[in-house]
């Protein structure tokens, strides 16, 4: 299962791009990348998955270099409501065998101030 | 309407009490999870159904036992509880999407359990 670091808290103002980059050394070929985020007391949300190059969707970028040992999130014009914990994930579906289970580490909590 | 709702939102109790927490996604998702999240924040798969079969069981206590009457339901039982078993608990759901290979996951709001 591969192991993901990220920044344990960062901090931004309104209006500013953030970029969160999570490290995941020894992802396997066959594992995909994920974001979510959790607000104070409520559950995590899908936000973006990729597996290579880069995906964008309504809500953010998601940035893979080639040799996907990295992924950066991406958040364009940051607003206060995006105060938050974001996690990183690596694995595959969990229904294709293998025993990969997408654990949640814990994450990076982003502050956003006006 | 909520699409994954999980029942109660708060719990506290006493030690060595049973507790039960319920379940239920209006997804049509075939699978579902229970997860706890500690004071750290960490969040921890604990188990999961496919269909009302059990296909993840991580190294829970046997005081937890969940019960998945019907794909759409999926509740968490613990006996005899203890302080550690305070933290949050997510239920959530998931649907392969069969062209990629891959789930995206919808939790509910969380149970905080408090054991006293």
């Amino acid at each position: 299962l591969a192991k993901t670091t990220q920044p344990i808290s960062m901090d931004s103002y309104e209006g500013q791009e953030v970029n969160i980059t999570c490290s995941h050394n020894n992802i396997a070929t066959n594992d995909y990348i994920t974001w979510y985020q959790q607000f104070p007391s409520q559950g995590p949300r899908f936000i973006i998955q990729g597996y290579k190059t880069k995906v964008t969707n309504e809500v953010a970028s998601l940035f893979i270099p080639a040799d996907r040992k990295s992924s950066t999130l991406s958040l364009p014009r940051v607003s206060l409501s995006d105060t938050a914990v974001y996690y990183c994930l690596v694995g595959v579906s969990i229904l294709t065998g293998g025993g990969n289970k997408l654990t949640f580490g814990t994450g990076t909590q982003l502050k956003v101030e006006l | 309407d909520t699409a994954v709702s999980q029942t109660p939102k708060y719990l506290v109790t006493q030690m060595g009490n049973d507790k039960s927490i319920k379940c239920e996604q209006n997804l049509g998702h075939d699978t579902m999870y229970w997860y706890k999240q500690d004071s750290k924040k960490f969040l921890k798969i604990m188990f999961s159904y496919n269909n009302k079969e059990l296909i993840i069981n991580e190294t829970v206590p046997n005081r937890f036992s969940p019960k998945s009457p019907d794909k759409a339901h999926l509740n968490l039982h613990i006996n005899s509880l203890e302080l550690g078993d305070s933290a949050v608990y997510f239920c959530a759901s998931s649907q392969r999407d069969r062209g990629r290979g891959y789930e995206k996951l919808f939790f509910g709001s969380g149970t905080q359990l408090s054991v006293l």
